[in-house]
């Protein structure tokens, strides 16, 4: 099966600006979750996505938010970026609690 | 709320020597706990999970709920073991795939 595939896999936006993610889940599994990554922070959980309706969320401000689709394809949005957006977000998909797979991240830097 | 700590941000040891990577949990909970780890270059990956009880790569893990531990260990360190390690908790009382990490451990096998 194919992997998680995340687009695009990098991104430069300024302050202000917002974002959108997107996140293909493997075949069959119908969850999936964002995280954060970031060298002070390490992994932090954005949020989780089952079935097209949002299962778990982290302690995020308002202005990160997620979708589900109906093939289970994912995305996610960033409003007003702010320098401390920077990082790297990965997304992962599940079929079982079990384990995770996760995507190669999509790099996005805020100037 | 649930906590995960590694100690060790950098741990380097030799080829052949036994080798312990830390991971400490703080959960009032029933945990169920995981040790993720990423390559050079590569993905997030599940490396085990303690419901299994199993060896992957020669790394074993057990849970210890009095020391609120889940060490990873292997007792010969190889080259390709090399890798950043994170270990991850998932809480049993909430549905979903939600995990939370530690900080994380580069690990570095001398030759």
């Amino acid at each position: 099966k194919a992997g998680v595939t995340q687009t695009p896999r990098y991104l430069i936006k300024t302050r202000g600006q917002q974002v959108t993610l997107s996140c293909s889940p493997i075949s069959g599994h119908r969850s999936v979750s964002w995280y954060q990554q970031t060298p002070g922070q390490g992994l932090q959980f954005l949020f989780e996505y089952f079935s097209e309706t949002q299962r778990n969320k982290g302690n995020f401000p308002g202005r990160f938010s997620g979708r589900q689709f109906s093939n289970s394809r994912s995305e996610m949005n960033v409003s007003t970026l702010e320098l401390g957006d920077s990082a790297l977000y990965l997304c992962a998909s599940s079929q079982t609690r079990y384990e995770q797979y996760f995507g190669p991240g999509t790099r996005l830097t805020v100037t | 709320a649930q906590r995960v700590t590694q100690p060790e941000k950098l741990l380097s040891v030799f080829k052949g020597a036994p080798v312990e990577l830390k991971c400490n949990y703080s959960y009032s909970g029933s945990p169920e706990l995981f040790w993720y780890v990423q390559y050079s270059r590569q993905r997030l990956q599940l490396l085990l999970r303690h419901i299994s009880r199993e060896s992957i790569k020669g790394f074993t893990a057990d849970l210890n709920k009095g020391e609120t531990s889940f060490h990873l260990k292997k007792p010969f360190a190889q080259e390709e073991d090399s890798a950043m390690y994170y270990c991850a908790l998932r809480s049993e009382e909430t549905s979903g795939s939600r995990l939370t990490f530690g900080e994380g451990t580069q690990l570095t096998v001398n030759p």
